[in-house]
């Protein structure tokens, strides 16, 4: 099983649909979780991390379920500048750097 | 602050040619990384290091080199570049903090490599 695994997409939402991620990950002794965005040819950048207890963040909303090993992302009234691919990022334990998921790619059409 | 830097953005090698990847990062982090990311593809760890003096190797290290003299920079070396290491280059960052268990990520804006 892969450490990080994630639907490759595309999704293909209109604009103003409700799309939601899912992840899972294959180390139960894993502490931290994020999702990060990536724009065409451009580099990651943190959109936001996942806490045990969910958290939201203006349309986004990320969720962790640690029993059955998996985080989740929604994103609510997409806009075309939501069109990106979001990478699901876990921690190892100890000091070693973080494992990235291969991303899964989001198009909103207008 | 700058963040993470990159140079240089763009960069045609022929077969066989040697090179270096600057990364500079002005936030005292302790770690710092190296990744390749391939047309369509994840991102792929080369290398990595947790503070200078110390690096350790990724998943793709094979035809790399690095160093870390000190804590801002990280220089990625390719010897007798081959078409197969024709991809865009990241480099990155992150805190140590262990109290926290938080290991946000900060990444340059990469170097995209041809080799002909």
């Amino acid at each position: 099983r892969k450490e990080v695994e994630q639907d490759p997409g595309p999704f293909n939402v209109p604009e103003g649909a409700t799309v939601a991620f899912n992840c899972t990950y294959s180390n139960s002794a894993s502490q931290s979780f994020f999702w990060y965005r990536q724009d065409c040819r451009k580099e990651p950048k943190l959109l936001m991390s996942v806490y045990s207890s969910g958290n939201e963040d203006g349309r986004f909303t990320a969720q962790l379920n640690r029993a059955s090993q998996y985080i989740s992302l929604l994103i609510r009234d997409s806009k075309l500048s939501d069109s990106a691919t979001y990478l699901c990022v876990v921690n190892r334990p100890g000091n070693t750097p973080l494992v990235f998921g291969k991303g899964t790619r989001l198009s909103v059409i207008a | 602050n700058a963040g993470v830097t990159q140079t240089p953005k763009f960069r045609i090698l022929k077969i066989g040619q040697s090179m270096t990847l600057q990364c500079t990062q002005d936030m005292n982090h302790n770690y710092m990384y190296w990744y390749r990311q391939d047309p369509g593809m994840g991102l792929k760890l080369i290398y990595y290091s947790v503070g200078a003096g110390i690096t350790d190797k990724g998943e793709v290290p094979n035809g790399y080199n690095v160093s870390r003299s000190t804590t801002e920079d990280f220089p990625l070396r390719l010897e007798l570049a081959a078409p197969s290491q024709t991809s865009v280059y990241f480099c990155a960052s992150s805190p140590l903090s262990i109290s926290s268990n938080s290991y946000e990520q900060y990444f340059g804006p990469g170097t995209r490599l041809t080799v002909t």
